[in-house]
Protein backbone atom coordinates (compact mmCIF):
# COMPACT_ATOMS: atom_id res chain seq x y z
CA UNK A 1 0.00 0.00 0.00
CA UNK A 2 1.89 3.22 -1.26
CA UNK A 3 -0.83 5.77 -0.23
CA UNK A 4 -2.53 8.35 -2.51
CA UNK A 5 -0.12 10.10 -5.10
CA UNK A 6 -0.60 12.95 -7.13
CA UNK A 7 0.86 14.08 -10.36
CA UNK A 8 2.32 16.46 -10.94
CA UNK A 9 2.97 18.06 -7.69
CA UNK A 10 3.69 21.07 -9.03
CA UNK A 11 1.86 22.99 -12.02
CA UNK A 12 2.60 26.78 -13.34
CA UNK A 13 0.37 27.95 -16.24
CA UNK A 14 -0.52 30.64 -18.01
CA UNK A 15 -4.15 32.35 -17.69
CA UNK A 16 -5.91 30.52 -20.86
CA UNK A 17 -4.36 27.42 -20.76
CA UNK A 18 -5.62 23.86 -19.91
CA UNK A 19 -4.26 21.61 -17.03
CA UNK A 20 -4.92 17.96 -15.95
CA UNK A 21 -4.40 16.24 -12.78
CA UNK A 22 -4.23 12.93 -11.78
CA UNK A 23 -4.60 10.67 -8.36
CA UNK A 24 -4.14 7.48 -7.68
CA UNK A 25 -5.37 6.26 -4.89
CA UNK A 26 -5.13 3.17 -2.68
CA UNK A 27 -6.26 0.32 -4.68
CA UNK A 28 -9.31 -1.27 -2.39
CA UNK A 29 -10.75 2.18 -2.15
CA UNK A 30 -14.02 2.88 -3.91
CA UNK A 31 -14.55 6.61 -3.10
CA UNK A 32 -12.18 9.31 -4.25
CA UNK A 33 -12.71 12.66 -3.71
CA UNK A 34 -11.30 16.32 -4.68
CA UNK A 35 -11.00 18.89 -2.45
CA UNK A 36 -9.37 22.42 -3.11
CA UNK A 37 -7.29 24.26 -0.69
CA UNK A 38 -6.43 27.95 -0.94
CA UNK A 39 -3.89 29.92 0.94
CA UNK A 40 -4.71 29.86 4.61
CA UNK A 41 -7.42 27.64 4.66
CA UNK A 42 -8.83 24.96 5.26
CA UNK A 43 -9.81 22.37 1.98
CA UNK A 44 -13.38 22.74 -0.01
CA UNK A 45 -14.66 19.55 -1.72
CA UNK A 46 -15.12 20.15 -5.33
CA UNK A 47 -17.08 16.26 -6.03
CA UNK A 48 -16.12 12.88 -5.54
CA UNK A 49 -16.69 9.32 -7.61
CA UNK A 50 -18.10 6.11 -6.30
CA UNK A 51 -16.20 3.34 -8.68
CA UNK A 52 -16.61 5.27 -11.80
CA UNK A 53 -19.74 7.28 -11.06
CA UNK A 54 -19.68 10.86 -10.26
CA UNK A 55 -22.16 11.17 -7.48
CA UNK A 56 -21.71 14.72 -6.55
CA UNK A 57 -20.38 17.80 -7.79
CA UNK A 58 -19.85 21.46 -5.62
CA UNK A 59 -21.18 24.78 -6.70
CA UNK A 60 -17.16 25.30 -6.46
CA UNK A 61 -17.07 23.73 -9.63
CA UNK A 62 -17.52 25.91 -12.37
CA UNK A 63 -18.38 24.04 -16.65
CA UNK A 64 -14.36 24.75 -16.92
CA UNK A 65 -13.71 22.02 -14.40
CA UNK A 66 -14.79 18.26 -15.40
CA UNK A 67 -13.41 15.39 -13.32
CA UNK A 68 -12.89 11.81 -14.38
CA UNK A 69 -12.76 8.41 -13.02
CA UNK A 70 -12.69 5.21 -15.73
CA UNK A 71 -13.08 1.91 -14.77
CA UNK A 72 -13.31 3.32 -10.96
CA UNK A 73 -9.56 3.55 -10.46
CA UNK A 74 -6.99 6.78 -10.92
CA UNK A 75 -9.10 9.84 -11.75
CA UNK A 76 -7.88 13.35 -13.59
CA UNK A 77 -9.06 16.79 -12.63
CA UNK A 78 -9.12 18.88 -16.05
CA UNK A 79 -9.71 23.01 -15.82
CA UNK A 80 -9.95 24.36 -18.89
CA UNK A 81 -9.53 28.08 -19.07
CA UNK A 82 -7.35 28.63 -16.56
CA UNK A 83 -7.82 31.55 -14.73
CA UNK A 84 -5.83 33.57 -11.89
CA UNK A 85 -8.80 32.78 -9.03
CA UNK A 86 -8.00 28.47 -9.62
CA UNK A 87 -4.62 29.02 -8.08
CA UNK A 88 -4.71 26.17 -5.56
CA UNK A 89 -3.78 23.35 -3.92
CA UNK A 90 -5.74 20.45 -5.36
CA UNK A 91 -6.16 17.63 -2.64
CA UNK A 92 -7.35 14.51 -3.83
CA UNK A 93 -8.20 11.64 -0.93
CA UNK A 94 -9.74 8.39 -1.36
CA UNK A 95 -11.67 5.89 1.27
CA UNK A 96 -13.31 2.78 1.30
CA UNK A 97 -17.39 2.80 1.88
CA UNK A 98 -17.46 -0.75 4.04
CA UNK A 99 -17.23 1.09 7.06
CA UNK A 100 -20.09 3.14 8.59
CA UNK A 101 -18.09 6.22 8.24
CA UNK A 102 -15.26 5.80 6.28
CA UNK A 103 -11.60 7.38 6.62
CA UNK A 104 -10.35 9.76 4.17
CA UNK A 105 -7.01 9.05 3.11
CA UNK A 106 -5.13 12.52 1.56
CA UNK A 107 -2.64 13.02 -1.29
CA UNK A 108 0.06 15.55 -1.32
CA UNK A 109 -1.97 17.42 -3.43
CA UNK A 110 -1.17 19.66 -6.43
CA UNK A 111 0.14 23.14 -6.30
CA UNK A 112 -1.31 25.71 -9.02
CA UNK A 113 -0.12 28.29 -10.25
CA UNK A 114 -1.56 30.29 -13.10
CA UNK A 115 0.38 33.43 -14.07
CA UNK B 1 -25.17 23.74 6.09
CA UNK B 2 -23.28 21.83 8.26
CA UNK B 3 -19.65 23.85 8.98
CA UNK B 4 -16.71 23.55 11.43
CA UNK B 5 -15.39 26.64 13.16
CA UNK B 6 -11.63 26.13 14.94
CA UNK B 7 -10.28 28.88 17.00
CA UNK B 8 -7.67 31.39 15.34
CA UNK B 9 -4.47 30.69 15.64
CA UNK B 10 -1.34 30.88 15.13
CA UNK B 11 -1.04 29.37 18.38
CA UNK B 12 3.03 29.63 19.92
CA UNK B 13 3.28 27.43 22.45
CA UNK B 14 7.42 26.50 24.65
CA UNK B 15 8.01 23.10 24.50
CA UNK B 16 5.98 20.95 26.88
CA UNK B 17 3.12 23.37 27.31
CA UNK B 18 -0.59 22.11 27.34
CA UNK B 19 -2.40 22.65 24.42
CA UNK B 20 -5.72 23.08 23.62
CA UNK B 21 -7.37 23.99 19.89
CA UNK B 22 -11.06 24.70 19.97
CA UNK B 23 -13.68 23.48 17.65
CA UNK B 24 -17.52 23.41 17.27
CA UNK B 25 -19.92 22.26 14.57
CA UNK B 26 -23.32 22.62 13.41
CA UNK B 27 -24.78 19.49 11.24
CA UNK B 28 -27.97 18.61 10.49
CA UNK B 29 -27.30 15.15 11.04
CA UNK B 30 -25.48 12.59 12.94
CA UNK B 31 -21.95 13.55 11.72
CA UNK B 32 -18.52 11.73 12.75
CA UNK B 33 -15.59 14.30 13.71
CA UNK B 34 -12.19 14.37 12.70
CA UNK B 35 -8.39 16.02 13.46
CA UNK B 36 -6.19 15.87 10.59
CA UNK B 37 -2.72 17.55 10.57
CA UNK B 38 -0.79 19.16 7.83
CA UNK B 39 2.80 19.18 7.72
CA UNK B 40 5.05 21.86 6.45
CA UNK B 41 5.60 20.90 2.89
CA UNK B 42 2.96 18.10 3.50
CA UNK B 43 -0.29 16.79 2.49
CA UNK B 44 -2.81 15.79 5.13
CA UNK B 45 -2.41 13.31 7.64
CA UNK B 46 -5.72 12.13 9.81
CA UNK B 47 -4.85 12.41 13.54
CA UNK B 48 -7.59 11.34 15.16
CA UNK B 49 -11.42 10.68 14.89
CA UNK B 50 -14.26 9.97 16.91
CA UNK B 51 -18.01 8.81 15.26
CA UNK B 52 -20.40 8.79 17.78
CA UNK B 53 -21.48 11.16 21.23
CA UNK B 54 -18.78 10.86 23.95
CA UNK B 55 -16.19 8.65 21.87
CA UNK B 56 -12.96 9.92 22.45
CA UNK B 57 -10.46 9.61 19.56
CA UNK B 58 -6.97 9.85 20.53
CA UNK B 59 -3.11 9.33 18.99
CA UNK B 60 0.55 10.22 19.41
CA UNK B 61 -0.71 11.98 22.68
CA UNK B 62 -3.61 13.92 21.29
CA UNK B 63 -7.66 13.40 22.15
CA UNK B 64 -10.45 14.92 21.22
CA UNK B 65 -14.15 14.00 22.91
CA UNK B 66 -17.21 14.37 21.03
CA UNK B 67 -18.79 16.32 22.94
CA UNK B 68 -22.89 16.64 21.48
CA UNK B 69 -24.30 18.28 24.04
CA UNK B 70 -21.76 21.69 23.17
CA UNK B 71 -21.62 20.78 19.19
CA UNK B 72 -17.78 20.52 20.35
CA UNK B 73 -14.48 18.15 19.70
CA UNK B 74 -11.52 20.16 21.25
CA UNK B 75 -8.12 19.08 20.66
CA UNK B 76 -5.70 18.61 23.98
CA UNK B 77 -2.36 17.12 24.38
CA UNK B 78 -0.77 17.60 27.99
CA UNK B 79 2.73 18.22 26.33
CA UNK B 80 3.62 19.43 22.92
CA UNK B 81 6.96 19.17 21.47
CA UNK B 82 8.84 21.06 18.80
CA UNK B 83 8.07 18.37 16.17
CA UNK B 84 3.84 18.84 16.80
CA UNK B 85 4.46 22.24 14.52
CA UNK B 86 1.69 22.38 12.05
CA UNK B 87 -1.56 23.56 10.97
CA UNK B 88 -4.65 21.21 12.09
CA UNK B 89 -7.50 20.78 11.23
CA UNK B 90 -10.80 19.93 12.33
CA UNK B 91 -13.70 18.18 10.03
CA UNK B 92 -16.68 16.78 9.75
CA UNK B 93 -18.84 14.26 7.90
CA UNK B 94 -22.31 13.00 7.53
CA UNK B 95 -22.75 9.12 5.93
CA UNK B 96 -26.06 10.86 4.22
CA UNK B 97 -23.92 13.52 2.33
CA UNK B 98 -21.65 11.38 0.61
CA UNK B 99 -19.00 11.33 3.62
CA UNK B 100 -17.50 14.24 1.90
CA UNK B 101 -15.47 16.03 4.56
CA UNK B 102 -16.18 19.64 5.92
CA UNK B 103 -12.99 21.48 7.38
CA UNK B 104 -12.98 24.38 9.71
CA UNK B 105 -10.18 27.00 8.71
CA UNK B 106 -6.93 25.27 10.38
CA UNK B 107 -5.20 26.10 13.35
CA UNK B 108 -1.54 26.94 13.12
CA UNK B 109 0.50 25.72 16.10
CA UNK B 110 4.18 27.12 16.50
CA UNK B 111 6.09 25.11 19.12
CA UNK B 112 9.53 27.05 20.41
CA UNK B 113 11.91 25.41 22.43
Amino acid sequence: DTGVSQNPRHKITKRGQNVTFRCDPISEHNRLYWYRQTLGQGPEFLTYFQNEAQLEKSRLLSDRFSAERPKGSFSTLEIQRTEQGDSAMYLCASSYTGQYQETQYFGPGTRLLVL
Amino acid sequence: GDSVTQMEGPVTLSEEAFLTINCTYTATGYPSLFWYVQYPGEGLQLLLKATKADDKGSNKGFEATYRKETTSFHLEKGSVQVSDSAVYFCALSTYNQGGKLIFGQGTELSVKP
